[in-house]
């Protein structure tokens, strides 16, 4: 198994605390990416990172910003979390452009 | 008009049978193509890359594109129980950008 790492697994908050998702890889591979998934949605990229400090938005960005300081870790963060980012969060990774991605165990959030 | 679409099914086939799982993209460059299997409260697997016009196989898995039609599907062959999840189409769009786009998957159930 590719060695992603998604923390926490499972997290409660509140409407309009900020929460951090973190991806941790051991991996080295160059692309990062966030996803979240819901029923009837499938798999919609929130944001995603070419290398570090490069990232770039995705098809749901509204709400949610990445960093990504050194290549292992890629951050999402929820600003103000309203109810409708209740979902599950997926990070993914991919070694070159254009080639296969790899899938972390994912992060429920629950906003309350 | 969505990016990758795939029948949300459920698509039912006796086991032993081959099952057939379809996804459309629109657009024209798109380079490369990625079956995903997902179990339920799982994160995706990749089961097949496909970069080519043309059959990729692996085992009971086929992958075929035609990217004149802007199709790939994926076949399985001698279809199992254990095969009863939901299959993502992935695509990744690579016009200036590192995108991975995902279908909404088609739910398979294979019944004995």
């Amino acid at each position: 198994d590719a060695g992603i790492t998604q923390s926490p697994r499972h997290k409660v908050t509140e409407t309009g605390t900020p929460v951090t998702l973190r991806c941790h890889q051991t991996e080295n591979h160059r692309y990062m990416y966030w996803y979240r998934q819901d029923p009837g949605h499938g798999l919609r990229l929130i944001h995603y990172s070419y290398g570090v400090k490069d990232t770039d938005k995705g098809e749901v960005s509204d709400g949610y910003s990445v960093s990504r300081s050194k290549t292992e870790d890629f951050l999402l963060t929820l600003e103000s979390a309203t109810s409708s980012q209740t979902s599950v969060y997926f990070c993914a990774i991919s070694e070159k452009r254009n080639t296969e991605a790899f899938f972390g165990q994912g992060t429920r959030l629950t906003v309350v | 008009q969505k990016e990758v679409e795939q029948n949300s099914g459920p698509l039912s086939v006796p086991e032993g049978a081959i099952a057939s799982l379809n996804c459309t993209y629109s657009d024209r460059g798109s380079q490369s193509f990625f079956w995903y299997r997902q179990y339920s409260g799982k994160s995706p697997e990749l089961i097949m890359s496909i970069y080519s016009n043309g059959d990729k196989e692996d085992g009971r898995f086929t992958a075929q594109l035609n990217k004149a039609s802007q199709y790939v599907s994926l076949l399985i062959r001698d279809s199992q129980p254990s095969d009863s999840a939901t299959y993502l189409c992935a695509v990744n769009y690579n016009y200036n950008t590192d995108k991975l786009i995902f279908g909404t998957g088609t739910r398979l159930q294979v019944f004995p």
